[in-house]
């Protein structure tokens, strides 16, 4: 199994531009999560997945939107790139969300917003 | 919102040290987790623990629940150059698809 996948891995973008990090998993889980990971700041839940076709809110979700088409797939969508959205951004996913299901975190997306 | 209070920011120890770190909360927790992070990659989990009260050890790491389950312990035993990174703790209340809460972390740097 390959895990959890992000791509792309670094990206530099123009303040108004637009932009998706993608994120899989092959390990059927239903539960997917991104974070955001500012220095010195922990990681922040931006939005969540229960599984297909739904999706709700995080701590942070304002300038992003999410979609969950498939098991495998939580794709994050930003409008309008502004310099507050730079951040490093981790897609993760566990088979549940509650009790002893463990949350498995891809390798990240770097993201430069200038 | 729920907090985790991890410090200090960043220790340093020499190389065959033990160290000890804790993660506070204001809040109680039915689950605690301790992540470590290398540079440049994702959160990997190195300890889970469920109960108040218990202890857990993976290799040279031990951690344990706070009885009161607003805390919780890791400690390092004969640090190696690749414990170097940042360690963060989380917990989970409870409830239906209750989300954890990270601390800040703490970058651990190992002096050879």
């Amino acid at each position: 199994n390959a895990g959890v996948t992000q791509t792309p891995k670094f990206r530099i973008l123009k303040i108004g531009q637009s932009m998706t990090l993608q994120c899989a998993q092959d390990m059927n889980h239903n539960y997917m999560y991104w974070y955001r990971q500012d220095p010195g700041m922990g990681l922040k839940l931006i939005y969540y997945s229960v599984g297909a076709g739904i999706t709700d809110k995080g701590e942070v979700p304002n300038g992003y939107n999410v979609s969950r088409s498939t098991t495998e797939d939580f794709p994050l969508r930003l409008e309008l790139a502004a310099p507050s959205q730079t951040s490093v951004y981790f897609c993760a996913s566990s088979y549940g969300g509650t009790g002893r299901e463990t949350q498995y975190f891809g390798p990240g997306t770097r993201l430069l917003v200038l | 919102g729920q907090q985790l209070n991890q410090s200090p920011q960043s220790m340093f120890i020499q190389e065959g040290e033990d160290v000890s770190m804790n993660c506070t909360s204001s809040s109680i927790f039915n689950t605690w987790l301790w992540y470590k992070q290398d540079p440049g990659e994702g959160p990997v989990l190195l300890i889970a623990l469920y109960k108040a009260g218990e202890l857990t050890s993976n290799g040279r790491l031990t951690a344990q629940f706070g009885i009161t389950r607003k805390d919780s312990f890791l400690n390092i035993s004969a640090s190696i150059p690749s414990d170097v990174g940042i360690y963060f703790c989380a917990g989970r209340s409870s409830g239906a698809n209750s989300k954890l809460t990270f601390g800040k972390g703490i970058t651990l740097s190992v002096r050879p």
